[in-house]
């Protein structure tokens, strides 16, 4: 069964500050997704990887994607308050789409 | 474009009754997805679509139904509401792998 699974869940840093979430999967995927979604809001698309050593940045964000390891990272470079919000991945297999349990981000003064 | 639109915005429903969510998109996309979200977690597929007539379980199917006569509507219904369907619902369209959000439905069931 495909699982994913994100930490940390929660994650406080400072303005200026570097940090990464990572994003585990238990099985080979066709895709591997970041979203944001703010509080009450809907998902806002943030990248797609589609292959081994697929790296995307935006801005502050940087996601890449290992897939002999199974595991992508969404990389925060020089945070800014502006980037508080709950960050999830997903995978795709065949269509089914499973997503981890987010990492709630908070970027502090 | 309007992109993905759902209603209702909010809905409380009884034990035991039925309600329609409703998801259109406007952007000709053949992938549509339902997904519910319940208080911080991430989401989880009810159903799918890959086109008109098409459509297949996910991971949490039980206690929905769906239909897809047209490429633009993808509407899921419940049938028995029970207190475990509340959640927030969230609709989808795909298209070269990307995948675009309604705004939600916010269901209540008491």
């Amino acid at each position: 069964e495909l699982k994913v699974e994100q930490n940390p869940l929660f994650l406080s840093m400072q303005e200026g500050k570097n940090y990464t979430i990572y994003c585990n999967y238990s099985t080979t995927s066709d895709r591997l997704y970041w979203y944001r979604q703010d509080p009450g809001k809907s998902l806002e698309s943030l990248f797609v990887l589609l292959s081994n050593g697929a790296v995307k940045q935006e801005g502050r964000l940087m996601a890449s994607l290992d897939t002999k390891a199974r595991l992508s990272t969404l990389h925060i470079t020089a945070a800014v308050h502006d980037l508080s919000a709950t960050y999830f991945c997903a995978v795709d297999k065949n269509n089914d789409m499973r997503f981890g349990a987010g990492t709630r981000l908070t970027v502090k003064p | 474009n309007a992109g993905v639109t759902q209603t209702p915005k909010f809905r409380i429903l009884k034990i035991g009754q039925s309600m329609t969510l409703q998801c259109t998109q406007d952007m000709n996309h053949n992938y549509m997805y339902w997904y519910r979200q319940d208080p911080g977690m991430g989401l989880k597929l009810i159903y799918y679509s890959v086109g008109a007539g098409i459509t297949d379980k996910g991971e949490v199917p039980n206690g929905y139904n769906v239909s897809r006569s047209t490429t633009e509507d993808f509407p899921l219904r419940l049938e028995l509401a029970a207190p475990s369907q509340t959640s927030v619902y969230f609709c989808a369209s795909s298209y070269a792998h990307e995948q675009y959000f309604g705004p939600g439905t916010r269901l209540t069931v008491t």
